[in-house]
């Protein structure tokens, strides 16, 4: 399967703990964006990246949260100091580029539940 | 900024029936693209059609088709012949036309749950 990939899919962690989630693209997409999605609504921008610059972040992601994509590659997502309230599907998803009109298309999500 | 609202938390359709899920939306853009995807339950959202608001003919993938309404902000999915499979949450989503970095986002609704009976 050459989709986008996230690990872990599942994550329990207790308040005040770290996390830190993976997405891996398809290959040749040099756009990733990385969204939350808490129980009964859709997915919220949280930040996206175009290669390794990571152009822009929501006023979702406070300073707890780190994203970072070294090379364009892959990407990891960080959440220090968890709280209850981050509780939410992580979702990644990747873009080729070019034409606007293009798919994005998502991985399976990383579920993270604080305790 | 721009919203969309999807105003069915839930809907039910025996299948091979046909079923419509509503969406509307706001912007003051002019270029823009609109989108349903399909999240099935612990599974990864999927595409299902894609419009381009310049385009006035309605986009048809297979057996979904959308009633776009550009002057109403309204785009509409139908499902015709339901099947088992087409059960799932249905997003409806917006992505801004202009280039750039965060305007690329997807901008979603709330979904609509969607049960098809056998």
């Amino acid at each position: 399967d050459t989709g986008v990939s996230q690990n872990p899919r599942h994550k329990i962690t207790k308040r005040g703990q770290n996390v830190t989630f993976r997405c891996d693209p398809i290959s040749e997409h040099n756009r990733l964006y990385w969204y939350r999605q808490t129980l009964g609504q859709g997915p919220e921008f949280l930040t996206y990246f175009q290669n390794e610059a990571q152009l822009e972040k929501s006023r979702l992601l406070s300073d707890r949260f780190s994203a970072e994509r070294p090379k364009g590659s892959f990407s990891t997502l960080e959440i220090q100091r968890t709280e209850q309230g981050d509780s939410a599907m992580y979702l990644c998803a990747s873009i080729r580029g070019g034409s606007l009109g293009e798919t994005q298309y998502f991985g399976p999500g990383t579920r993270l539940l604080v305790l | 900024a721009q919203t969309v609202t999807q105003s069915q938390p839930e809907m039910s359709v025996q299948e091979a029936e046909t079923v419509t899920l509503s969406c509307t939306y706001d912007t003051s853009e002019s270029d823009y693209y609109l989108f349903w995807y399909k999240q099935p339950p612990s599974r990864q959202m999927i595409l299902v059609i894609r419009q381009e608001a310049y385009k006035q003919q309605n986009a048809t993938e297979n057996r979904f088709s959308v009633n776009f309404q550009k002057a109403a902000k309204s785009f509409s999915l139908k499902i015709s012949d339901s099947q088992l499979g087409d059960a799932a949450m249905y997003f409806c989503a917006y992505r801004s036309a202009h280039y750039g970095g965060a305007t690329n986002k997807l901008i979603f609704g709330t979904g609509t749950l969607l049960a098809v009976q056998p």
